[in-house]
């Protein structure tokens, strides 16, 4: 079955390290998106990527980084300098035509201590 | 920049009562509007979307939504709610202009009572 697998599930890190998330989709889908979730502040966008070796902001970019090497993947990097990385990260893909609608993969929920 | 409000933080409704969940965007062009389900510690499923056409828009799980232009709204409405409904929901506005990307409301944790 085609989908988004995003790996691991949970993820405990100590303050001060970075960590990769991994996102990968066998939907031959262009473009991909990282959202994070926070309690009672719905999803925000991270970072997006339209195309292969090419990536923008969202609105919430500080602290993060990504890299598009290859169409199926797209992880994202919480660096130290995120000030409150503790919260669940969402991946996502679409055709990227208009009106297109984006695919989840099931979440990271990453814990920093 | 685009934006959504859901007003509803929390609805809670009993198992055959009708739901009516809120959406209210701001965009300065022709909107595409979505409307996702997320049950705890999951990803977001796809309920149904708006492009253009017929402004009732039927969905999954017996789910509708409808596009009122003119209140900037795309509510969405069940006849009928299951126990298996309960989880939170979202709005989003897609910006083709500006990536593709969604911006998403702040979600509505709906509660069902039996």
């Amino acid at each position: 079955d085609g989908g988004i697998t995003q790996s691991p599930k949970y993820l405990f890190r100590k303050e001060g390290q970075n960590v990769t998330l991994s996102c990968e989709q066998n939907l031959n889908h262009d473009a991909m998106y990282w959202y994070r979730q926070d309690p009672g502040q719905g999803l925000r966008l991270i970072y997006y990527s339209q195309i292969v070796n090419d990536f923008q902001k969202g609105d919430i970019a500080e602290g993060y980084s990504v890299s598009r090497e290859k169409k199926e993947s797209f992880p994202l990097t919480v660096t130290s300098a995120q000030k409150n990385p503790t919260a669940f990260y969402l991946c996502a893909s679409s055709k990227g035509g208009i009106g297109t609608e984006a695919f989840f993969g099931q979440g990271t929920r990453l814990t920093v201590v | 920049a685009q934006s959504v409000t859901q007003p509803d933080i929390h609805i809670t409704v009993s198992e055959g009562a009708s739901l009516e969940l809120r959406c209210n965007y701001s965009y300065g062009a022709t909107p595409y509007l979505f409307w996702y389900v997320q049950s705890p510690g999951q990803g977001l499923q796809l309920l149904l979307k708006y492009f253009s056409g017929d402004t009732l828009v039927q969905g999954i799980k017996g789910f509708e939504a409808e596009f009122k232009r003119s209140q900037s709204s795309f509510n969405l409405r069940k006849p009928s709610v299951h126990w298996s409904d309960a989880a939170e929901y979202f709005c989003a506005v897609g910006a083709w202009a500006a990536g593709n990307k969604l911006t998403f409301g702040g979600g509505t944790r709906v509660l069902v009572k039996p």
